[in-house]
């Protein structure tokens, strides 16, 4: 298995509610990431994890968090959005040792109404 | 502050055509610089570059970094309409807050048939 995967690929949700973006891998990674690429821009890094532990935060607001479960799952839980936080959702992985190699996984497309 | 810059924005070719996009960088200390294809979703590897001069090739793609000038090229000879995408360059950088992946804005190519 060498791809990551996303689910679900497109979420609408309004201000109000919560929900959790889920990223899985197969490959044997450990460090795992996520990015948020707003339209027509590049992906930008919200956070990673190394061997299930929160190594980076970039300043993300408190309403996004993120889990690492164990080594092949990352889950991204939401709360309280706002209608600019709508943007494709990135999940990536990498090898340890390897952390430049990124697998990307095809993304969840979230709309805050 | 780091930055890499990308260009042209967009540009638009006929199949059979050659293009090349710059990647240029004024960053103080990377480890590897990277290329990807972004179609619709997931950035896709390409290339990952960490010696200047040594140029890298796969297919119809090739791409050589410059550490004197602080650039990147990658070429695409006899472009095919797959070849249409956003081409993404980025600096591995490593840093005391966490190492991690810095992206250019990115260059849209469209390839006409």
């Amino acid at each position: 298995d060498t791809e990551v995967t996303q689910t679900p690929k497109h979420l609408v949700m309004g201000m109000t509610n919560k929900k959790s973006l889920k990223c899985e891998q197969h490959m044997g990674h450990r460090a795992m990431y996520w990015y948020k690429q707003k339209a027509k821009k590049p992906p930008e890094l919200m956070f990673v994890y190394s061997y299930e532990k929160l190594s980076i935060n970039e300043s993300v607001p408190s309403r996004f968090s993120p889990e690492c479960p164990n080594s092949s799952l990352l889950n991204l839980h939401l709360h309280a959005l706002q209608p600019e936080d709508s943007a494709l959702y990135l999940c990536a992985s990498s090898p340890a040792g390897s952390y430049e190699t990124q697998y990307f996984g095809p993304g969840t497309r979230l709309l805050v109404l | 502050e780091d930055k890499v810059v990308q260009s042209p924005l967009s540009l638009v070719v006929h199949e059979g055509d050659t293009v090349t996009l710059n990647c240029s960088y004024e960053v103080t200390n990377f480890r590897s610089l990277l290329w990807y294809k972004q179609e619709k979703k997931a950035p896709t590897f390409l290339f990952m570059l960490t010696s200047s001069g040594i140029e890298k090739k796969s297919g119809r793609l090739s791409s050589i970094l410059d550490k004197k000038e602080l650039f990147s090229i990658l070429n695409i000879t006899a472009t095919q309409t797959g070849d249409s995408a956003v081409y993404l360059c980025a600096l591995f950088m490593i840093k005391a807050a966490g190492n991690k992946l810095t992206f250019g804005g990115g260059t849209r190519v469209l390839v006409k048939p």
